[in-house]
């Protein structure tokens, strides 16, 4: 019954690497996002899409590309990695303040990336 | 440019007391303030949410103040409870693109 997950939930990779995390949510939510979270807690919004279409593109290396294959899914790549790179990554989906109930984004348990 | 300023970063209340959170924001194009509760190896989840049209929000123990004119919403936690121990996050988000903008967290520890 999970709402929205993420796999992996732990990912350790080496300097240069490509990886991807995904993510699912079965809300039936239009819109989901890729947050970070720092080592310092520090949460930071770096992409939003809505149906498909890329709404949220904060200042973000073009080393990660968000692929939503349909609204049910958003998709993190990240090429080349870097040290600073390692973090949590939460996904996160939710209706719309328009959907006539209470707003709430819903996040995933994150996706603990540690690069070496 | 830190658009939701939080205080404080740690804070450490006695079982039975009330812990207060205070965050601050400078856009005045916002129009929803929540407040999210995270659990080591968590995700953040919802506790409470705001909208600038009412002054104060109350869910159980918990209580948003809301001051628009000050620009700035605080989180009180009555009767704390050591299961309260975790991070809490102000936020602040506009409707017109659903950007979620966080605080910093503050570490709530509640002691027996």
């Amino acid at each position: 019954d999970t709402a929205v997950s993420q796999t992996p939930k732990y990912l350790v990779t080496q300097m240069g690497n490509d990886k991807s995390i995904k993510c699912e949510q079965n809300l039936g939510h239009d819109t989901m996002y890729w947050y970070k979270q720092d080592s310092k807690k520090f949460l930071k919004i770096m992409f939003s899409y809505n149906n498909k279409e890329l709404i949220i593109n904060e200042t973000v290396p073009n080393r990660f590309s968000p692929k939503s294959p349909d609204k049910a899914h958003l998709n993190l790549h990240i090429n080349s990695l870097e040290l600073g790179d390692s973090a949590v990554y939460f996904c996160a989906s939710s209706q719309g303040p328009w959907a006539g109930r209470p707003y709430e984004q819903y996040f995933g348990p994150g996706t603990r990336l540690t690069v070496t | 440019q830190q658009q939701v300023k939080q205080s404080p970063q740690s804070l450490i209340v006695q079982k039975g007391g009330i812990s207060i959170i205070n965050c601050a924001y400078e856009n005045t194009a916002f129009d929803y303030f929540p407040w999210y509760q995270q659990f080591p190896g968590k995700g953040p989840a919802l506790l409470i949410a705001i909208r600038p049209d009412v002054s104060e929000k109350k869910e159980g123990r918990f209580t948003i103040s809301f001051n628009k004119s000050a620009k700035q919403f605080s989180l009180h936690i009555m009767d704390s409870q050591p299961g309260d121990s975790a991070t809490y996050f102000c936020a602040a988000l506009s409707f017109g693109n659903e950007k979620l903008t966080f605080g910093t967290g503050t570490r709530l520890t509640i002691i027996p």
